[in-house]
């Protein structure tokens, strides 16, 4: 088995601020994620990255950047935090295969901007 | 592109009673797997069932579901939920796109199960 580790688990940040938010995986899967969870909107794609330096945007890409230095590590980056914004980012991780794949999650971080 | 409607946000149920969960999707591309996430309060979704054959019942603790590819469906069900069935669920699909291999699940926007003694 693995584990997806998110840190921080609370993030608070203020109006126009950037933030960044980490994701390790032990799994040694080739693909991560990013997805946005917010109440009444499901999970929605943000970035995702199938090898070290690579990057693809999903649907909700704008206003973030993501990084994948190694293997094993995913960080994304709020650019600027919009007022009174609040969502759930969860990380996920898979292998990568032409068949179906599973996705694993981490527990999330949970952003609220003042 | 894909989409995955799920038609109730919030299903309550009396423990012991029968839970059905509503599943239907569209997509433009090779489809090749259909999910069930569950996500308890503070954790992290996890699969509950996969499925990528045609009419075939897949079961995993208590719950079932069948891909009918004719109704673009994938429902979930469970004879007798239980008060730890609470919980959010998720449908979603995986497919293929331009270079063979998956992109990520899009899921649906999901539906709150609560359970009542």
């Amino acid at each position: 088995g693995g584990i997806i580790t998110q840190t921080p688990k609370f993030l608070i940040g203020q109006e126009g601020q950037k933030l960044t938010l980490k994701c390790q995986q032990n799994f040694n899967h080739d693909t991560m994620y990013w997805y946005r969870q917010d109440s009444g909107k499901g999970l929605r794609l943000i970035y995702y990255s199938i090898t070290e330096n690579d990057l693809q945007k999903g649907d909700l890409s704008e206003g973030y950047d993501a990084s994948r230095e190694k293997k094993s590590s995913f960080s994304l980056t709020v650019t600027s935090a919009q007022k009174n914004e609040m969502a759930v980012f969860l990380c996920a991780s898979s292998i990568r295969t032409a068949s179906a794949e599973t996705l694993y999650f981490g527990s999330g971080t949970r952003l609220t901007v003042l | 592109g894909d989409s995955v409607t799920q038609t109730e946000g919030l299903v309550t149920v009396t423990e012991g009673l029968p839970v059905k969960l509503n599943c239907t999707y569209q997509t433009t591309y090779l489809t090749i797997a259909f999910f069930w996430y569950v996500q308890y309060l503070n954790e992290a979704p996890q699969v509950l069932l996969k499925s990528s054959t045609d009419n075939k019942r897949t079961e995993h603790q208590g719950f079932h579901a069948t891909l009918h590819k004719s109704s673009s469906s994938f429902h979930l069900q469970k004879s007798s939920a239980q008060l730890s069935d609470s919980a959010l669920y998720y449908c979603a699909l995986s497919d293929h796109k331009e270079d063979n291999y998956a992109q990520g699940l899009t899921f649906g926007l999901g539906t709150r199960v609560s359970v009542f003694p």
